[in-house]
């Protein structure tokens, strides 16, 4: 089973910075990973996949990058609207899919 | 509107059972591979079950494999899970989740439900 680390667990960015999240996986995933944006009481949101395509109508300050088995989700100038929990997730080696623990990005 | 629903969850005691459904509208569910995932509270995210089109491709996480079985009818534009033999560790909120894939599987999920929360508790 692939397993997904993120980190840091809590990001604290304000308003107007830029916002770097991290993702690490156990082995080879193809940039096959997708990124998720969950607020309190809500369903999560698909955010990137492919490491680095945009779902549809997500806006352009979100970027997904990789190198290796590292996966970085940017938020160029973060938005009140942008903090809440994200999670990657790999969807080469399945089943099982397997999500990473979450980074909670929070208003500094 | 395209929106999956899900419903069923509540309080249920351990050993017992329980059935969720996940009812699409906006969409045909048979275009589409449909997974259930679920998150317990104030924790992560775990895809837990999987199926495919017609029903015959079926997957399971080891943590519910044998108690937990998924089915859909697409005449209803629904799936399901069968829950059995809960356990206080099966706690959680239940989304549906559908592949971003049309008619094959990408294996991520680009529409979600709202969720129904299972409580397994004596």
């Amino acid at each position: 089973e692939v397993v997904m680390t993120q980190s840091p667990a809590t990001l604290s960015v304000s308003p107007g910075e830029r916002a770097t999240l991290s993702c690490r996986a156990s082995q080879s995933v193809n940039n096959r990973v997708a990124w998720y944006q969950q607020k309190p009481g809500q369903s999560p949101r698909l955010v990137i996949y492919g490491a680095s395509t945009r779902a549809t109508g997500v806006p352009a300050r979100f970027s997904g990058s990789v190198s290796g088995t590292e996966f970085t989700l940017t938020i160029s100038s973060l938005q009140s609207e942008d903090f809440a929990v994200y999670y990657c997730q790999q969807y080469s080696d399945w089943p099982p899919n397997t999500f990473g623990q979450g980074t909670k990005l929070e208003i500094k | 509107q395209v929106q999956l629903v899900e419903s069923g969850g509540g309080l249920v005691k351990p050993g017992g059972s329980l059935r969720l459904s996940c009812a699409a509208s906006g969409f045909t569910v048979g275009d589409y591979f449909i997974s259930w995932i679920r998150q317990a509270p104030g924790k992560g995210l775990e895809w837990i079950s999987y199926i495919g089109l017609f029903g015959n491709t079926i997957y399971y996480a080891n943590s519910v494999a044998g108690r937990f079985t998924i089915s859909r009818d697409n005449d209803q534009n629904s799936v399901y899970l069968e829950m059995h033999s809960l356990r206080a560790e099966d706690t959680a909120v239940y989304y549906c989740a559908r592949d971003a894939g049309y008619t094959y599987g990408n294996y991520y999920f680009d529409l979600w439900g709202r969720g129904t929360l299972v409580t397994v508790s004596s």
